[in-house]
Formats: C-alpha cells, sequence, structure tokens
C-alpha cells in the first residue's frame, strides 16, 4: 500500500523558515517524481515544487522560487520542502504527492496524496 | 498559466447523475492525449485521483465515475450519485507547467 507521511509543519514567524519531510513506503521511491501542493484554508489546490526521480529536474512555482527548496534523498524513502523567508500567504496544508506513472512531459497529475502538514505563518 | 474555471457548486440528488464541468483557457490536449485530470476532496481528507487524462478511472475507483472531453471542455459524470460522493471535486492540467488546478465544485445534496 502507497503510504506518504509529512511532518514538520507547525507555526512560525515571519521571516522564519521550516522544513517539511514526507516519509514514502510502499513503492520504488526512487523511480517516481514527487511534488508538494498545498491548499490554504478554505481554499483550492496550489502546485508548489516537482523534483523528478533523481533529483536531475527541479521546478518551482513562481510564488515560492527563490524561498522554498524541495529536495530528496532516495536512500532514506524521503522528499523534503526547506522553507525560507516565510510569509503570511504560505500559511496552509501541506501535501506530499506522488507523480502520475501516466505522466507525459515534464507536468505530472498526481497519483497519491498524504494526509498533509500544517503550516502557519503568524506573529 | 492555464486557468481551469469550474462552477462554485452543483447540487443533485441521490441516485441521479451528475455533471461537473471544467473549461481551460487554452487546450490541454497533445495530439490524442487529453491532459485533465479529475480530484475527490472530502472534508477533512487530502484530494485522491478519481480520473486521469481525461478519460482513465485510477485505480480502486467505482466505474460510476466517468471522465469525458478534449482541448478546453472537460467533465466529469458520476451516476449514479450516492452519499459517499458529497465532496469537492477539481480538475487539473498538465499540459503546461505550471500544473493548475481549478477552484472546486462541492456537491450538494438537493
Amino acid at each position: 500500500e502507497v503510504q506518504l507521511v509529512e511532518s514538520g509543519g507547525g507555526l512560525v514567524q515571519p521571516g522564519r523558515s521550516l522544513k517539511l519531510s514526507c516519509l514514502a513506503s510502499g513503492f520504488t521511491f526512487s523511480n517516481y517524481g514527487m511534488n508538494w501542493i498545498r491548499q490554504a484554508p478554505g481554499k483550492g489546490l496550489e502546485w508548489v515544487a516537482s523534483i523528478s526521480s533523481s533529483s536531475s529536474y527541479i521546478y518551482y512555482a513562481d510564488t515560492v522560487k527563490g524561498r522554498f527548496t524541495i529536495s530528496r534523498d532516495n536512500a532514506k524513502n524521503t522528499l523534503y520542502l526547506q522553507m525560507t523567508s516565510l510569509r503570511s500567504e504560505d500559511t496552509a496544508l501541506y501535501y506530499c504527492a506522488r507523480q502520475g506513472i501516466h505522466t507525459m512531459g515534464i507536468t505530472a497529475y498526481f497519483d497519491y496524496w498524504g494526509q498533509g502538514v500544517m503550516v502557519t505563518v503568524s506573529s | 498559466d492555464i486557468v481551469l474555471t469550474q462552477s462554485p457548486a452543483l447540487a443533485v440528488s441521490l441516485g441521479q447523475r451528475a455533471t461537473i464541468s471544467c473549461r481551460a483557457s487554452q487546450s490541454v490536449s497533445i495530439s490524442r492525449y487529453n491532459l485533465m485530470h479529475w480530484y475527490q476532496q472530502k472534508p477533512g481528507q487530502q484530494p485522491k485521483l478519481l480520473i486521469y487524462r481525461a478519460s482513465n478511472l485510477a485505480s480502486g475507483i467505482p466505474a460510476r465515475f466517468s471522465g469525458s472531453g478534449s482541448g478546453t471542455d472537460f467533465t466529469l459524470t458520476i451516476n449514479p450519485v450516492q452519499a459517499d460522493d458529497i465532496a469537492t471535486y477539481y480538475c487539473q492540467q498538465s499540459r503546461e507547467s505550471p500544473p493548475t488546478f481549478g477552484g472546486g465544485t462541492k456537491l450538494e445534496l438537493k
């Protein structure tokens, strides 16, 4: 069974940093591109970042480019999101999501999602 | 960015057909591939993939869900609607980066 379990969220002051983790199990992690997607309270879904299976290709939403860094450790089956210079508008539930196996090109759909981890940016 | 537009809500009776639409600001099709996907999200839960590439049922999804469309206009159909289907439904395109989502359609009981 595919499982994605996020951790590392919490309350943080504006301008500070936070690092999220996503532990994957139930599939060969090193074969799949991975993504972070967020959802502000009561709002819709926003893709944040993606990373290819070997970390060769990394993409970011314009809203986080230069502030967030996605990475992965295939030996530990873990995906990361380092978030710096956090803003109130970054407040959201952050989901880790696996790239769908029938993805074409560089832009994916998402076939499995974690339960999400909440990040609240407030003074 | 490709903008996806969905109606905010749809009221339906149990046992009836629900048709949820999604319109893209530009074509999301390449050749015979229609790069539109659908997700279901229940309150307090993560999104779940229902349909990929417009018409392909994801693993474990009941056959009462189906998808259709091409170019800029896509539809998710639930027939018949069951109580467990009350949720918010999102479309998402993967034709261009960044991947974008529609605003969601909340399926409600009439």
